[in-house]
């Protein structure tokens, strides 16, 4: 059964103190791993998308890499701007359907 | 751009009642799905569409039906409301084909069943 596990549950940063957010999955022919960005009250944002192991991606402070049985989500010097809860999908071999892990709260603190 | 679209925003329902979850989209995806987002569960999907006249159970679609009589719109309907439904639902779209493409999400309808 596909399935994908997010840790911790909550971090909490100072300002500036760079960290990892862990995103461990079970999945039949990994055809896509996905990481959103979600703010209260608001829909997930899209972040990255990670296709095969080794595979790295950056926007801003956010790089994402992945393995073959886990993704992280690297923040380097966040900002309290960067304060929300980080989703993780993946997309297996049933290609309709996307498997969300529960989310990591970010709390960044000034 | 308007993208993805939810109507009500909120809504509050007795035990029993019936009632529509909107979801439009402008983006001419073909892909649409709902999801429901309880605490420390994540995301879970309901129901999908691949297309217009085509549509596909999740993985918790109990008490709940699609149509996708158009390529915009896919509306959520509960047929008889139970407290467990009492949730935050998501509608996403996407394109398709070539590489696996990202959904775009609306903001939520936050619902209460009472």
């Amino acid at each position: 059964e596909d399935q994908v596990t997010q840790s911790p549950e909550a971090l909490r940063l100072q300002e500036g103190e760079s960290s990892s957010l862990n995103c461990s999955y079970t999945v039949s022919g990994l055809r896509g791993l996905f990481w959103y960005r979600q703010d209260p009250g608001k829909g997930p944002e899209f972040l990255f998308t990670l296709y095969s192991a080794g595979e790295e991606k950056e926007k801003e402070r956010l790089k994402a890499t992945l393995t073959k049985k886990e993704s992280f989500l690297h923040i380097t010097a966040p900002k309290p701007e960067d304060s929300a809860t980080y989703l993780c999908a993946v997309q297996g071999a049933s290609y309709d359907k996307v498997i969300f892990g529960p989310g990591t709260s970010l709390s960044v603190i000034p | 751009n308007a993208g993805v679209t939810q109507t009500p925003k909120f809504q509050v329902l007795k035990t029993g009642q019936s009632m529509t979850l909107q979801c439009a989209q402008d983006m001419n995806h073909e892909y649409m799905s709902w999801y429901r987002q309880d605490p420390g569960m994540g995301l879970r999907l309901i129901h999908y569409s691949v297309g217009a006249g085509i549509t596909d159970q999740g993985e918790v679609p109990n008490g709940y039906n699609v149509s996708r009589s158009t390529t915009e719109d896919f509306p959520l309907r509960l047929l008889s409301a139970a407290p467990s439904q009492t949730s935050v639902y998501f509608c996403a779209s996407r394109r398709t084909g070539g590489l696996n493409q990202p959904q775009h999400f609306g903001d939520g309808t936050r619902l209460s069943i009472l």
